[in-house]
């Protein structure tokens, strides 16, 4: 089946800390790997996305290299702003499927 | 990428009473579909709202309970009916617009139940 496993939190850094969320799935065929970011009170963003193996998303500071060989998708942030307080959710989709399965969320907490 | 409006953002109701949430895009898109997030969770596929036919519900959700329009290409409702404080959640309104493709996300609806 398809299932996404993410580093459970929460999650606490200082400001300019570098920020590692473990993302590791399962899924039948190539699917594509999401990072969706929740800031309290919203609606999930779309943060990045990488389609293929070895594609690696970056938006915003944030990065995470699709890897095959490990079924990982770790998001990464050198150094983390209090803005970037939110919750963070893994999710795939594989091809021929409507819709798209989440990790459980990781909270982040960035203290000044 | 599209816009997604939803509304209510937010509702407190009395149990046993039901709620329409409204989810309008500002485009035509292929794949609308309704997810709940309960307090401290993740997201949960409730179902997948067809254009012109029947929801495609997931395990768990009955079509009594969480009827869900989707008249044309751009526009779907959810309602939670007789409600209880289990229901209380977050309900989420998405978009896809092909089959690899990210999805997009209304702001959702904070619905209390008491």
């Amino acid at each position: 089946g398809n299932s996404v496993t993410q580093m459970e939190g929460p999650v606490t850094l200082s400001e300019e800390a570098f920020l590692t969320i473990n993302c590791t799935y399962t899924a039948t065929g190539y699917p594509s790997l999401f990072w969706y970011v929740q800031y309290p009170g919203e609606g999930l963003q779309l943060l990045l996305k990488a389609t293929k193996a070895d594609d690696k998303g970056s938006n915003k500071g944030f990065e995470a290299t699709y890897r095959k060989e490990t079924t990982s998708f770790h998001l990464e942030k050198g150094s983390v702003q209090v803005s970037d307080s939110a919750v963070y959710f893994c999710a795939l989709t594989r091809a021929g499927a409507n819709n798209l399965f989440f990790g459980t969320g990781t909270r982040l907490t960035v203290i000044p | 990428s599209a816009v997604i409006s939803q509304k209510p953002s937010r509702d407190i109701c009395q149990r046993g009473t039901s709620l329409t949430i409204q989810c309008q895009v500002d485009s035509q898109v292929t794949m609308m579909f309704w997810y709940r997030q309960q307090p401290g969770q993740s997201l949960t596929l409730i179902a997948t709202a067809n254009q012109g036919s029947e929801a495609t519900y997931e395990s768990g959700f009955v079509i009594d309970k969480f009827p869900i329009s989707r008249p044309n290409l751009t526009f779907s409702t959810l309602t939670v009916s007789n409600m209880s404080p289990e229901d209380s959640s977050i309900y989420l309104c998405s978009e896809r617009d092909g089959m690899n493709t990210e999805a997009f996300f209304g702001q959702g609806t904070r619905l209390t139940v008491v």
